[in-house]
């Protein structure tokens, strides 16, 4: 069964610096992983997925299938970054094979 | 346009009380999905419905849950009997293509079991 770990439930970092969230994940097929944002007082929205390979707010992921990792990064945290982020994985088909992390709350201190 | 819509946004029931659960989807969207987000951890996935039709509802934990879209727009989600592990935010999001990743979010409906 898919499964998805994220291993840090709450991440602080200071303004500036660099920050990368963990995402591990099990799969017996090749599957897609992205990455979802909620902001405080919003709605969960896609941030990225790793087929696109685009950087979005300055965030990068890459898929590391030998690491069973799709960590996301940034080289400079800004304070706007604050926010729970999931990481997410698809299956081959859709509803159960979509299946969510249990979140990482990211800090980003002045 | 208006974004998904979910209504009530708070919901308080005695334990043993049937709730329902409405979710507005972006018009012209065909696909609808409903989660189910527990206490500190990422949603998990309910049921999933392509215009009327119900294709996956492999995720409802038990019978008490039933979830349908008669028309393919508005959905329901209905919740008989609740009990205290019920408690949970329930998210629906609809996308226009059957896709997962491309779905937008609702706010969620807090459901708190009493």
């Amino acid at each position: 069964a898919q499964r998805v770990t994220q291993p840090e439930k709450l991440l602080s970092v200071f303004k500036g610096a660099p920050v990368e969230l963990k995402c591990n994940y099990s799969y017996s097929g090749s599957p897609e992983l992205f990455w979802y944002v909620q902001y405080s007082r919003q709605r969960l929205q896609l941030l990225l997925r790793h087929i696109s390979r685009e950087s979005i707010k300055g965030f990068t992921a890459d898929l590391n299938k030998g690491e069973t990792s799709f960590h996301l990064k940034k080289p400079f945290a800004q304070e706007e970054d604050s926010a729970m982020y999931y990481c997410a994985l698809s299956g081959r088909n859709y509803g159960q094979n979509f299946v969510f992390g249990p979140g990482t709350r990211l800090s980003v201190l002045p | 346009g208006a974004g998904v819509s979910q209504s009530p946004r708070y919901k308080v029931a005695k334990r043993g009380q049937d709730v329902a659960l409405r979710c507005d989807p972006i018009s012209g969207h065909v696909s609808l999905f409903w989660y189910q987000q527990a206490l500190g951890q990422g949603p998990e996935f309910l049921t999933y419905f392509q215009n009327e039709a119900q294709l996956d509802k492999s995720g409802l934990p038990s019978d008490r849950f039933f979830a349908e879209r008669p028309e393919g727009s508005v959905s329901t989600l209905k919740i008989q009997r609740t009990q205290q592990e019920d408690s949970a935010v329930y998210l629906c999001a609809s996308s226009s293509t059957g896709q997962p990743y491309e779905q937008y979010f609702g706010p969620g409906t807090r459901l708190t079991v009493t």
